[in-house]
């Protein structure tokens, strides 16, 4: 079975400083798609990066960056340059080929930027 | 720029009472979604539905559970007789096709509250 992990469960950052989000995923499936979504305090799912297992380069979305280490399954989330208004719950996501088209979400990280 | 609708945003209703959850998809999305989030803890996905009928599910999806599309623009998700576990957000979601590297938009979520 898929599995997402987010490993921390809260943390914090200075602002302007950068930050990684872990994730690690487990499949089997060549073919799979890795996602990352921000879910503020008003609740709304708003999608940041995707990174893809066939990619050769790691994706890059204005300060949002994904840490893709294939041989690891690990896609970590990097934002630079943090601001206040990136305080809020990252989710790790995962769609594979083989399973239909739903996402396998991880449990997320709370961010929290302190000024 | 499109997005997905959802109505209400807050629903409170009593055990054993019906409730529909209303969505309305980016127009040119062929892929329909639900999944669901208990406060504090991760979103899980529900079912899928494609061309008019329910193409994945979850175990949470059972038969107190229903899906719709009843025009060309809203998707409904019907829970037939609501226990106190069913209080959570619930998000719909669309993307327009199947691929792993297709995107799913997210809708901002309804509140479902079961007293």
């Amino acid at each position: 079975a898929q599995k997402i992990t987010q490993t921390q469960p809260g943390m914090f950052v200075q602002e302007k400083e950068a930050v990684t989000l872990d994730c690690t995923y487990d499949t089997s499936d060549p073919s799979y798609g890795l996602f990352w979504y921000k879910q503020p305090s008003s609740g709304e799912m708003i999608f940041l990066i995707y990174q893809g297992s066939y990619d050769q380069q790691n994706a890059t979305e204005g300060r949002y960056s994904l840490n893709f280490q294939k041989a690891r399954k690990s896609a970590n989330l990097v934002i630079s340059a943090s601001q206040l208004g990136d305080s809020a719950m990252y989710f790790c996501a995962m769609r594979r080929r083989n399973a239909g088209n739903m996402l396998t979400f991880g449990g997320g990280t709370r961010l929290m930027v302190k000024p | 720029e499109p997005e997905v609708t959802q109505t209400p945003s807050h629903q409170v209703t009593q055990m054993g009472q019906e409730v529909i959850l209303r969505c309305v998809p980016i127009s040119n999305h062929l892929y329909f979604y639900w999944y669901r989030q208990i406060l504090g803890q991760k979103v899980e996905f529900l079912v899928s539905f494609y061309n008019n009928e329910i193409s994945e599910k979850s175990e949470i999806f059972d038969d107190q559970f229903s899906v719709e599309r009843p025009d060309g623009s809203n998707f409904t998700l019907k829970i037939r007789s609501t226990k106190l576990e069913d209080s959570a957000m619930y998000f719909c979601a669309s993307t327009p096709l199947a691929g792993v590297e297709d995107t799913q938009y997210f809708g901002p979520g309804t509140r479902l509250t079961v007293l």
